[in-house]
């Protein structure tokens, strides 16, 4: 069965970076890609950008261009999202999912909090 | 102010028919582009509820249907339940911003 299983619950100061790693397991990792969507505290979602695992190339939401770095090793079958230069609005709980397109399996979630 | 535009609420009572719209515009569904459909129980992770404008994954209940037309998609639930309660968000892919959007996300409440 497909699992996502990510990283635990950082906390960070402001202008700080976070990485959030997501494993996955149960199906060929390079069949598809991945994206990355995080949700504010009482918020909607909201996309960040999405990494072809086959090839590493990356497509980045407008948004958060310069500031994330999306990766993946396919050796560990484990992606990555490096968000920089944190700030208090980053505070949010970070989803990576499996994209053919929509999002058909999600991680369970990476609490970030950005507090000084 | 999101791309995909959604109602904030939508109510309905036990075994009504609810439907919650998606408008988009002539750079996302009016380009051709899927919708796709979320349900967010309180508290959970969100969860694929129907991919490519009308299609159901496996293990969700037929009550749940998608369609598209022109500019606008709808999510209609008939037979509500009160374990339908929750967040539901549309996503598509915009070609002006080269990128995956969602709606703002409609809060469903069974009276």
């Amino acid at each position: 069965q497909v699992q996502l299983v990510q990283s635990a619950a950082e906390v960070k100061k402001p202008g700080a970076s976070v990485k959030v790693s997501c494993k996955a397991s149960g199906y060929t990792f390079t069949s598809y890609g991945f994206s990355w969507v995080r949700q504010a505290p009482g918020h909607g979602l909201e996309w960040m950008g999405w990494i072809n695992t086959y090839n590493g190339n990356t497509n980045y939401a407008q948004k958060f261009q310069g500031r994330v770095t999306m990766i993946t090793d396919t050796s560990t079958t484990t992606a990555y999202m490096e968000l920089r230069s944190l700030r208090s609005d980053d505070t949010a709980v970070y989803y990576c999912a499996r994209d053919p397109n929509y999002f058909d399996y999600w991680g369970q979630g990476t609490l970030v909090t950005v507090s000084s | 102010q999101s791309v995909l535009t959604q109602p904030p609420s939508v109510s309905g009572a036990p075994g009504q028919r609810v439907t919650i719209s998606c408008t988009g515009s002539s750079s996302n569904f009016g380009a051709g582009y899927d919708v796709h459909w979320y349900q967010q129980l309180p508290g959970k992770v969100p969860k694929l509820l129907i991919y490519s404008d009308n299609n159901r994954p496996s293990g969700v209940p037929d009550r749940f249907s998608g369609s598209k037309s022109g500019t606008s998609a709808s999510l209609a639930i008939t037979g509500l339940q009160a374990e339908d309660e929750a967040d539901y968000y549309c996503q598509s892919y915009d070609s002006s911003l080269s990128g995956r959007v969602f709606g703002g996300g409609t809060k469903l409440t069974v009276l």
